[in-house]
């Protein structure tokens, strides 16, 4: 079974400017999630889908960062502008469903160096 | 809010010698408790998942416990391939499923 797809694996980009990542979830799981991973600490959750909808956005800094899942499968963050402090391991996870406890299965994640 | 604690912070073991990492939390409605591996510049590694106060799982050298207000990852014997980060995180009840992480136990085996 396919896992969790992230791309790009590595950005470094200048601040002020913008990025994209992108998730494409393990097949038939409805509920995607995006996590930041600062260096030293454990991901914390910024974003979380079922299927298209939102499900909790309330750790999303929503002036600069923004998401979609437009068909209920893959997903893009992206990050306009980009500030320092947004260096981190941007990691995307998938699960099965809502309620639970649910499993939740981590892609590699992509690591943003914003200089 | 929901707080979770790991220590220590860092472990170096000698292969061979047996010890414990410890997750602490403080949440209202627990509905699992995970436990993840994570490896230098990949994504973390599910390992166990644990529901209620007595209740133990292994996989290999590791075995989980938990508690009411802690966790305990226990690994037996390790070998330098068990060297990676332990995350522990909380999953409380309610119509979304977050996981809330601790900020993990380096561990290191030494041959």
């Amino acid at each position: 079974e396919a896992g969790v797809a992230q791309s790009p694996r590595y950005k470094i980009i200048e601040k002020r400017q913008s990025v994209a990542f992108w998730c494409n979830p393990i097949s038939g799981h409805a509920t995607l999630y995006w996590y930041q991973q600062i260096l030293g600490q454990g991901p914390k959750l910024l974003i979380q889908f079922q299927n298209n909808g939102v499900v909790d956005d309330s750790q999303l800094p929503k002036d600069r960062f923004s998401a979609e899942r437009l068909k209920g499968v893959d997903s893009t963050l992206k990050i306009q502008p980009a500030k320092l402090e947004d260096s981190a391991v941007y990691l995307c996870a998938s699960s099965l469903g809502l309620g639970g406890p649910v499993t939740q299965y981590f892609g590699p994640g992509t690591r943003l160096t914003v200089l | 809010e929901d707080q979770v604690t790991q220590s220590p912070e860092a472990l170096r073991l000698q292969e061979g010698e047996s010890s414990s990492l410890n997750c602490s939390y403080t949440v209202s409605g627990l509905r699992g408790l995970f436990w993840y591996r994570q490896d230098p510049g990949k994504g973390p590694e599910f390992l166990f998942t644990l529901y209620s106060a007595g209740e133990e799982k292994e996989k290999e050298r590791l075995k989980a416990t938990l508690t009411k207000k802690e966790s305990f990852l226990h690994i037996t014997a390790p070998k330098p391939e068990d060297s990676a980060t332990y995350l522990c995180a909380v999953q409380v009840g309610g119509t979304a499923s977050k996981l809330t992480f601790g900020t993990g136990t380096r561990l290191q085996v030494m041959l």
